[in-house]
């Protein structure tokens, strides 16, 4: 089973700054298979990237993904006030299908 | 407009059974496949289930198989889970969800709904 671990757990940043957010595996992840979610407070979580690094429907471009075999990124590259949040990245597995979701990484205001 | 409904939750004894409901709209509904994930209070998402989208498959995450059941009825636009054996580290929001290419990721989540799991 693929383990994934994000850091920081916890992001103090004040907004316009820039956010980077890791997200590593303990094996190579398919870029095909890894996404993020934003999850605000009493939200439900929303899609941001899927395939690593294309965008969802309607996600501003100040979120990037990027990140290859075991070490992934989320870049917001000036902060919103929407945007501190709670943040995971996921993996699929195939064989077995499964979904398997990192701890998280909060965004606080510094 | 996509809406993903949930319903069905509430307080069930350990070892008792619960089904929950998810009634879907704005979307058709029979082309997508299904997923249920789940948050424990103040915890991070775990993956619960996965079913295709005419119900021929189904996959479970490890602390639910043998227990949970994910079905659909896509003439009533509506995903399933039936749970058995209820245990107390099953307390936890759960979320029905659109499954995104090759069930790969969460393409739109429901709100959820609240199962506490106590005697």
């Amino acid at each position: 089973e693929i383990v994934l671990t994000q850091s920081p757990g916890i992001l103090s940043l004040s907004p316009g700054e820039r956010a980077t957010l890791s997200c590593r595996a303990s094996q190579s992840v398919s870029s095909s298979y890894l996404a993020w979610y934003q999850q605000a407070p009493g939200q439900a979580p929303r899609l941001l990237i899927y395939g690593a690094s294309s965008r969802a429907t309607g996600i501003p471009d100040r979120f990037s993904g990027s990140g290859s075999g075991t070490d992934f990124t989320l870049t917001i590259s000036r902060l919103e006030p929407e945007d501190f949040a709670v943040y995971y990245c996921q993996q699929y597995s195939s064989s077995p299908p499964a979904l398997t979701f990192g701890g998280g990484t909060k965004v606080e205001i510094k | 407009q996509v809406q993903l409904v949930e319903s069905g939750g509430g307080v069930v004894q350990p070892g008792r059974s619960l089904r929950l409901s998810c009634a879907a709209s704005g979307l058709t509904f029979s082309s997508h496949g299904m997923h249920w994930v789940r948050q424990a209070p103040g915890k991070g998402l775990e993956w619960v289930a996965v079913i295709s989208y005419d119900g021929s498959n189904q996959y479970y995450g490890d602390s639910v198989k043998g227990r949970f059941t994910i079905s659909r009825d896509n003439s009533k636009n509506t995903l399933y889970l039936q749970m058995n054996s209820l245990r107390t580290e099953d307390t936890a929001v759960y979320s029905c969800a659109i499954a995104g290419s090759g069930h790969s990721y969460v393409y739109y989540w429901g709100q959820g709904t609240l199962v506490t799991v106590s005697s």
